[in-house]
C-alpha cells in the first residue's frame, strides 16, 4: 500500500463550483500533514497546514480524521487561478507526498 | 519575503558525468532537504541535513549522491556519475526548525537531462 494516496483525477469544474479532494495516508505515526499547489514544472508551495482536525483559510479548509487516516481539501467558490496539482503529504520529519491531483477550473 | 533560489535551473550532461547540483536556503533556516520529480511522477523524498551531517536518507539516495554545505548559505547535492534515470526535477527544501509542524519551502528547482 503507498504511503499517501490520492485520486489522480483530473477534476474538471465550471468556475465558482465547490471541489473537494481526498488523500489517505498509511503511515499512523505522520505527526502532520499539507496540501502543496504545483503549477506545472514549478517547485510545491504550502496552501495548508493540517495538524489537528481541520484548519480553513478564505475559499480552502483541510480537514483531518486520523481514526480514518484521511485528509481532505475543500475548494469553495474555485477560481480559473485555482488550476493545479495539488499535493497532499504526510509528514515525521520528511514529507512523503502523494501523486497530486490534478485540478482544472473552465470558465 | 525571503526564498530558497537554486541554480542551475537546466542542467544537461552525459551518462557518466559528474554533476553538482546548487542550493542556496532561506538564511536563517537549519534543515535543508532534497527531493526530486521524474517527470510525471510524484514528488520523493532524497535526504534531509541538519547541522553539516545526513539526518534521514531514502532508498533513492544511494553510493552516487552526496550532499555538502561548503560554505555557510550553499547547500549542494552531487551526483557521482549520472544515469538516464536521473533525469528529473530536483527540489531543494528548508525549515527553520525541523520539527514536524514546520513548513518547508521548496526552491524553484533544477531540471536535470542525462543524455
Amino acid at each position: 500500500r503507498k504511503e499517501v494516496e490520492q485520486d489522480p483525477g483530473p477534476f474538471n469544474v465550471p468556475e465558482g463550483a465547490t471541489v473537494a479532494f481526498n488523500c489517505t495516508y498509511s503511515n499512523s505515526a505522520s505527526q502532520s500533514f499539507f496540501w502543496y499547489r504545483q503549477d506545472c514544472r514549478k517547485e510545491p508551495k504550502l496552501l495548508m497546514s493540517v495538524y489537528s482536525s481541520g484548519n480553513e483559510d478564505g475559499r480552502f479548509t483541510a480537514q483531518l480524521n486520523r481514526a480514518s487516516q484521511y485528509i481532505s481539501l475543500l475548494i469553495r467558490d474555485s477560481k480559473l487561478s485555482d488550476s493545479a496539482t495539488y499535493l497532499c503529504g504526510s509528514s515525521a520529519s520528511k514529507i512523503i507526498f502523494g501523486s497530486g491531483t490534478r485540478l482544472s477550473i473552465r470558465p | 519575503e525571503p526564498e530558497v533560489t537554486q541554480t542551475p535551473s537546466h542542467q544537461v550532461t552525459q551518462m557518466g558525468q559528474e554533476v553538482i547540483l546548487r542550493c542556496v536556503p532561506i538564511s536563517n533556516h537549519l534543515y535543508f532537504y532534497w527531493y526530486r520529480q521524474i517527470l510525471g511522477q510524484k514528488v520523493e523524498f532524497l535526504v534531509s541535513f541538519y547541522n553539516n551531517e545526513i539526518s534521514e536518507k531514502s532508498e533513492i539516495f544511494d553510493d552516487q549522491f552526496s550532499v555538502e554545505r561548503p560554505d555557510g548559505s550553499n547547500f549542494t547535492l552531487k551526483i557521482r556519475s549520472t544515469k538516464l534515470e536521473d533525469s528529473a526535477m530536483y527540489f531543494c527544501a528548508s525549515s527553520e526548525t525541523g520539527d514536524y509542524t514546520d513548513t518547508q519551502y521548496f526552491g524553484p528547482g533544477t531540471r536535470l537531462t542525462v543524455l
